[in-house]
């Protein structure tokens, strides 16, 4: 079975710092992968997408992938209270497959 | 521009039961996709269409019924309702290229008593 891991959390990160989210996966044919936001009572946003190895920026957010260690991370630069959230990593090979999440809380 | 529309929004049901969850998308997506979501259980996919006519089932399919009658709409059918189908429902869609991710709809709380 296909399987999409997250460590839970919650990761506390002060205000201002770099906020690091982990994910690894476990099918080495996925071919495109994907960060979604999630607030509290509300539904999964997409935030970021990558399928070439290496990084991708849009903004604060940075998504690395390494597909020969089936990982992928989020960077959130200069986080901010509005970022506290939980982040679902997700794989897609014919569908999407979502971890579990990891609840993100940023120190005021 | 409204995107993927759930209604209702909250629903109690009593068990036994049963209800239409709708979802309809006006994005001419060809990808509909239930999902529903428990406290720190992730997103679980209960059915899923890639056309008009076509469905299929997803991990978590007992107890629920799809039809596709129309690109636009994708409505889930719960019979007989039990305490254990209370969550939280996502209709999500997508065009259903790779490199593409779903959109979902802002959900339906149902709780079933």
């Amino acid at each position: 079975q296909k399987e999409v891991e997250q460590n839970s959390g919650p990761l506390s990160v002060p205000e201002g710092a770099i906020a690091s989210l982990n994910c690894t996966y476990s099918d080495r044919g996925s071919q495109s992968f994907f960060w979604y936001r999630q607030y509290s009572g509300k539904s999964p946003e997409l935030i970021m997408f990558i399928y070439s190895n290496g990084d991708k920026e849009d903004g604060r957010f940075t998504a690395q992938l390494n597909k020969a260690s089936q990982y992928v991370s989020l960077l959130i630069r200069d986080s901010q209270p509005s970022d506290s959230a939980t982040y679902l990593c997700a794989v897609r090979d014919d569908k999407i497959i979502f971890g579990k999440g990891t609840r993100l809380h940023i120190l005021p | 521009n409204a995107g993927v529309t759930q209604t209702p929004k909250f629903r109690i049901l009593k068990i036994g039961q049963s209800m239409t969850l709708q979802c309809t998308q006006d994005m001419n997506h060809n990808y509909m996709y239930w999902y529903r979501q428990d406290p720190g259980m992730g997103l679980k996919l209960i059915y899923y269409s890639v056309g008009a006519g076509i469905t299929d089932k997803g991990e978590v399919p007992n107890g629920y019924n799809v039809s596709r009658s129309t690109t636009e709409d994708f409505p889930l059918r719960l019979e007989l309702a039990a305490p254990s189908q209370t969550s939280v429902y996502f209709c999500a869609s997508s065009h259903g290229g790779r490199v593409e991710g779903y959109t979902f709809g802002s959900g339906t709380r149902l709780t079933v008593v």
